[in-house]
């Protein structure tokens, strides 16, 4: 069974303190792994999908990393306006292939 | 396209009672997703749809939850008796094959069960 744990829960920065959320995983056949940002009362909204060991993807202030183990959303700089709960899922060849399963995310709280 | 559509916003219905939400996908989109989520989790995937065919259905979805996504357009997805348990974020997904974008969400169905 696929599974996904995010780390740290919950990461409280000050602007501009750059930092990193981590998302392990263990799944059987890597098709995609995503990330998404979630704000309170609100749907998850895409940000990336990465597909294999070593790719990486911008977009303004994020950065997602991905290894054979784990992957990587780095915020550079953090404005207010990022603080949300990020979401990584994985999408696995095995069985359901079509299905995301989701860890519990990572509360970010940016403080100006 | 203005994205996955989900109605009502709120529910709150008491123990009990039947309930219905109601999904409109992006009208492009062939495949679509029911998904479930309680306060500090992650989205749960309940059940998915290609066209108008349920072809998989989550263990999490009991007897008294069914779908339906009759011409392969909208989609409805009913909780009879309702129990406290089924208090959560009910959310509704949509794709195309081989999109490179995950999946579109909607804001979800808040459902309380007093």
């Amino acid at each position: 069974e696929d599974q996904v744990t995010q780390s740290p829960e919950a990461l409280r920065l000050q602007e501009g303190e750059s930092s990193s959320l981590n998302c392990s995983y263990t799944v059987s056949g890597l098709r995609g792994l995503f990330w998404y940002r979630q704000d309170p009362g609100k749907g998850p909204e895409f940000l990336f999908t990465l597909y294999s060991a070593g790719e990486e993807k911008e977009k303004e202030r994020l950065k997602a990393t991905l290894t054979k183990k784990e992957s990587f959303l780095h915020i550079t700089a953090p404005k207010p306006e990022d603080s949300a709960t990020y979401l990584c899922a994985v999408q696995g060849s095995g069985g359901s292939n079509y299905k995301l399963t989701f860890g519990k995310g990572t509360l970010l709280t940016v403080n100006p | 396209d203005t994205g996955v559509s989900q109605n009502p916003r709120h529910k709150i219905t008491k123990r009990g009672q039947n309930v219905t939400f109601r999904c409109d996908p992006i009208s492009e989109h062939n495949r679509l997703y029911w998904y479930r989520q309680t306060l500090g989790q992650g989205p749960e995937f309940l059940t998915y749809f290609q066209n108008e065919a349920q072809l998989e259905k989550s263990r999490l979805l009991s007897d008294r939850f069914s779908a339906e996504r009759p011409k392969g357009s909208f989609s409805t997805l009913e909780i009879q008796r309702t129990e406290q348990g089924d208090s959560a974020m009910y959310l509704c997904a949509s794709s195309s094959s081989g999109a490179d974008y995950g999946y579109t969400f909607g804001s979800g169905t808040r459902l309380t069960v007093v």
